[in-house]
């Protein structure tokens, strides 16, 4: 019963923008956009989070449409070490993060 | 962002044996702490959610007395996997997550233990 809709992989150039698409339609008011990756045998590491507004740190900006429906995270300048599997996950505040089969990005020199 | 510590980072055992795999939130506490599981080419899997002092609770075909967790404190929480199986080798993850302070709403995940069960 995932929450969200990822596309199973994804290819980027190195150097380029990495734009990964994600669908949360039944997202309800109080559920925040997380979202994770995971590289190869070691814990998730977290990348960003919003509830209505766009948001931009260090690592990425994350684009939510108006309805909520859907998001976008943006890797501005994709890197070889950019390659792993990238989650996205809705949440109520304090509940536990349940993940979905995620987008498998790789990242080709 | 704050940091969650495993121990062991890796483990080999033999069919039978118990083994405990601790979490450790190192810079903050954690009024709640999460265990997932996550076979090869698989998603991670919730198995359980412990708030400190009180008994975890477990997802559904999750089974307690084979998985026993414990949240003693704000900074630690065990799983033990009891009477080890080789269907038990996975990779365990845990998260930690605060009720209040600067790292209120985020959780943060441990590196994983690589269980293999011989």
């Amino acid at each position: 019963d995932a929450k969200t809709t990822q596309p199973p992989s994804m290819d980027c150039a190195e150097g380029r923008a990495a734009n990964l698409p994600c669908n949360h339609s039944t997202i309800s008011g109080n559920e925040y956009v997380y979202w994770y990756r995971q590289i190869h045998s070691q814990g998730p590491q977290y990348i960003i989070h919003g509830l209505k507004n766009n948001e931009t740190n260090e690592m990425a900006s994350l684009i939510i449409t108006e309805d909520r429906k859907s998001s976008t995270l943006i890797l501005p300048h994709a890197t070889l070490r950019d390659t792993a599997v990238y989650y996205c996950i809705v949440r109520v505040a304090m509940n536990d993060m349940r993940f979905g089969a995620g987008t498998r990005l790789t990242v080709k020199p | 962002g704050a940091v969650v510590s495993q121990h062991p980072s890796r483990v080999i055992c033999k069919s039978g044996t118990s083994v405990k795999i601790e979490c450790r939130s190192l810079d903050f506490q954690a009024t709640t702490m999460f265990w997932y599981r996550q076979f090869p080419k698989q998603s991670l899997m919730l198995m359980a959610t412990s708030n400190e002092g009180s008994k975890a609770t477990y997802e559904q075909g999750v089974e307690k007395d084979k998985f026993l967790i414990n949240h003693a404190s704000l900074t630690l929480s065990t799983l033990t996997v009891t009477s080890a199986h080789p269907e038990d080798s996975s990779f365990y993850i845990c998260s930690a997550s605060a009720l209040r302070g600067r790292h209120y709403n985020e959780q943060f995940f441990g590196p994983g233990t690589r269980l293999t069960v011989l």
